[in-house]
């Protein structure tokens, strides 16, 4: 059964902090991983990696992934209390080609 | 552009009723994919529609059901509630099949509570 890990569930850091999420995962017939962002109610896309080593970039975002030892990360530096949101980790895979989700962490950023 | 619209946004139902949940894609998006989440096992996929035919199927029971328009909006259905379906769920849509695209877009979700 395919499966993706997101550590921690949980993180509470202070504006300016830098923060890295963490992703494992084992999917048969791996094609790709993607990243959201979701605040409210509807997920919004943040990354997709599909080959090892390429790092991926948006502001102050960035993420990062490891087909080796089937991992991604995603880093953000010098957070905003706009960052806090839950960030949801996926992976496209499978022999139907479906998005398998990690249950997410939440991140809270005080100001 | 209008983006994924989904309704009802809210409904609260009883135990053995049924429910149908709407989602309207974005203009031109022919994938409509449903996930369920709920706090204890997070986002769910449940099926994914593509041209008016079930591309994928997720490990739901039979009581959850969809189908797909014309126009590419879609409806899921869940008969015989159980408690334990309450829950968000949520619609995303895409231009093509599966996600190979990689871009998603969600809607803001129904939440459905069974008493």
């Amino acid at each position: 059964e395919d499966k993706v890990v997101q550590s921690p569930l949980s993180l509470v850091v202070h504006e300016g902090d830098t923060v890295t999420l963490n992703c494992s995962y084992e999917v048969t017939n791996f094609r790709s991983l993607l990243w959201y962002k979701q605040e409210k109610k509807a997920p919004t896309f943040l990354f997709m990696l599909t080959s090892s080593g390429i790092e991926k970039k948006s502001g102050r975002l960035s993420s990062i992934l490891d087909k080796k030892e089937l991992f991604s990360i995603l880093n953000i530096t010098a957070t905003q209390t706009g960052d806090s949101a839950i960030y949801l980790c996926a992976v496209v895979g499978g022999s139907a080609r479906q998005l398998t989700f990690g249950s997410g962490t939440q991140l809270t950023v005080l100001p | 552009k209008a983006g994924v619209t989904q309704t009802p946004r809210y409904l609260i139902k009883t135990r053995g009723q049924q429910v149908t949940l709407s989602c309207s894609p974005i203009s031109g998006h022919r994938s409509v994919s449903w996930y369920q989440q709920t706090p204890g096992q997070g986002l769910q996929f449940l099926f994914e529609y593509f041209s008016e035919t079930q591309r994928n199927k997720g490990n739901f029971p039979g009581r959850f059901s969809g189908r797909q328009f014309s126009n590419s909006r879609s409806e899921m259905n869940v008969s015989t509630l159980e408690l334990g379906d309450s829950a968000l769920y949520l619609c995303a849509s895409s231009f093509l099949q599966g996600v190979d695209t990689g871009e998603l877009f969600f809607g803001e979700g129904s939440r459905l509570t069974v008493l």
